[in-house]
């Protein structure tokens, strides 16, 4: 089915620790994004890629990494996990310039981070 | 600054009463306007969005909003609500400027469905 696939679903880390959250789309999309949801404060972009080989900081980036080779893929890298960064994360993905912001996105199913 | 406020972060009504969500926004260009909601453990899915066009606007599951540029408000209304509406509700501004766009989102209203 064409769409947004994030994994894993669920994870758990210990402080320090390191890991990759997956997001890829079937759908050619441009324009892919990763947002983090908190209670009582919405979704807040993290960052954002137009195309492969371009990334940009959103609103929350520090503690995370990026990259685009693909325009499939947008993995979200902690490097050093933080109980801060205990969040649901959801990754979305749409069209690039106007036609996207006309459509909305086509968000993932989310990832449950917890980080002890 | 684009921004959007939603009034309310828990909203209760009975089964068959009046849903009504309420979004205002800021935007210094023409605002793209979305409510998406998103169900316990899942996503977001969309349910209804504004671009140009008529001012009111139906979407899934007998939802329906109403862009009014005057009062900058996109509220959400539904004329019976079911137990199945129980969810959280996010409303966003889209736009398209600086060579790309972005989407915005409120803060959510958690709705509540009380039998």
């Amino acid at each position: 089915n064409a769409g947004v696939t994030q994994t894993p679903k669920f994870q758990v880390l210990k402080t320090g620790q390191s890991m990759t959250l997956q997001c890829a789309q079937d759908m050619n999309h441009e324009y892919m994004s990763w947002y983090r949801q908190d209670p009582g404060m919405g979704l807040r972009l993290i960052h954002y890629s137009v195309g492969a080989g371009i990334t940009d900081q959103g609103e929350v980036p520090n503690g995370y990494n990026v990259s685009r080779s693909t325009t499939e893929d947008f993995p979200l890298r902690l490097l050093s996990a933080a109980p801060s960064q205990t969040s649901v994360y959801f990754c979305a993905s749409t069209l690039e310039g106007g036609r996207g912001a006309v459509n909305g996105y086509t968000f993932g199913s989310g990832t449950r981070l917890t980080v002890v | 600054a684009q921004s959007v406020t939603q009034l309310g972060s828990h909203v209760s009504v009975s089964e068959g009463a009046l849903v009504l969500l309420r979004c205002n926004y800021s935007s210094s260009v023409p605002p793209y306007l979305f409510w998406y909601v998103q169900y316990p453990n899942q996503g977001l899915q969309l349910l209804l969005k504004y671009t140009t066009g008529a001012t009111l606007v139906k979407g899934i599951n007998g939802f329906e909003a109403e862009f009014k540029k005057s009062e900058t408000s996109f509220h959400l209304t539904k004329p019976s609500a079911h137990m199945s509406d129980a969810a959280e509700y996010f409303c966003a501004v889209s736009f398209y400027g600086g060579a790309t766009n972005k989407l915005i989102f409120g803060t959510g209203t958690l709705l509540a469905v009380q039998p």
